[in-house]
């Protein structure tokens, strides 16, 4: 079955820097890789995903880059914020309507 | 639009006891079901996953089970609770079109004491 690797566990950036999140995957045949926030005691909430026909999608201060060779994705935010601060999961499809998470990325964003 | 729910929000239970999670959609049909367990800290295992009335599939061996009565509702059931199942339970729902996103319940946070 599919397995997804997340790095780093704990991402601790300046505000304003840059922070970029990075997963990798095993099925070549995972055709779509959302991302998720999840702020403290809160449910997760899709932030931005990409389909495996594209190389890279943006929205506003987030990017998600995929590498389908490589079999790796990455999430970079920009001018990051306090309210960035959350746990960020990556995620990708297998049989059927399956996701795979990774671990989770513990961002800390520092005013 | 679609909406998710789960109840209870919180649940302290004793070791031994049972337990009975429920989850139901709304705003839409047949959808795929699922829940996650999240302990402390730590990332989304899955639990049971469900593509139809009737029809679980279990990803872990556990003493949990999981029903689904209805096409928009879906149960996590225990008949004794260990230490080990406190956490985070999240209830989900996709679409059945593949390469999908999932939607996630606002949780029940479980306590095992």
């Amino acid at each position: 079955g599919e397995n997804v690797e997340q790095h780093p566990s704990t991402l601790s950036v300046q505000e304003g820097d840059s922070a970029v999140i990075k997963c990798t995957y095993s099925d070549s045949a995972s055709n779509y890789f959302p991302w998720y926030k999840q702020e403290l005691g809160k449910r997760p909430q899709l932030i931005i995903d990409i389909r495996s026909n594209v190389g890279e999608k943006k929205d506003q201060r987030i990017a998600v880059t995929l590498n389908k060779t490589a079999k790796h994705f990455s999430l970079h935010i920009t001018e990051t914020q306090p309210e960035d601060s959350a746990v960020y999961f990556c995620a990708a499809n297998n049989a059927g309507n399956m996701l795979t998470f990774g671990g989770g990325t513990r961002l800390m964003v520092k005013p | 639009s679609q909406t998710i729910h789960q109840w209870p929000a919180t649940l302290v239970q004793p070791v031994g006891s049972p337990l009975s999670l429920e989850c139901t959609v709304e705003g839409t049909s047949n959808p795929n079901l699922y829940w996650y367990r999240q302990a402390a800290g730590r990332g989304l295992q899955l639990l049971f996953y469900s593509v139809g009335i009737g029809q679980i599939s279990s990803e872990v061996p556990q003493n949990l089970s999981a029903s689904r009565p209805q096409d928009r509702q879906f149960i996590l059931s225990s008949k004794k609770l260990l230490l080990s199942d406190s956490g985070f339970y999240l209830c989900a729902w996709s679409s059945g079109l593949v390469d999908r996103e999932q939607f996630f319940g606002p949780g029940t946070r479980l306590t095992v004491l």
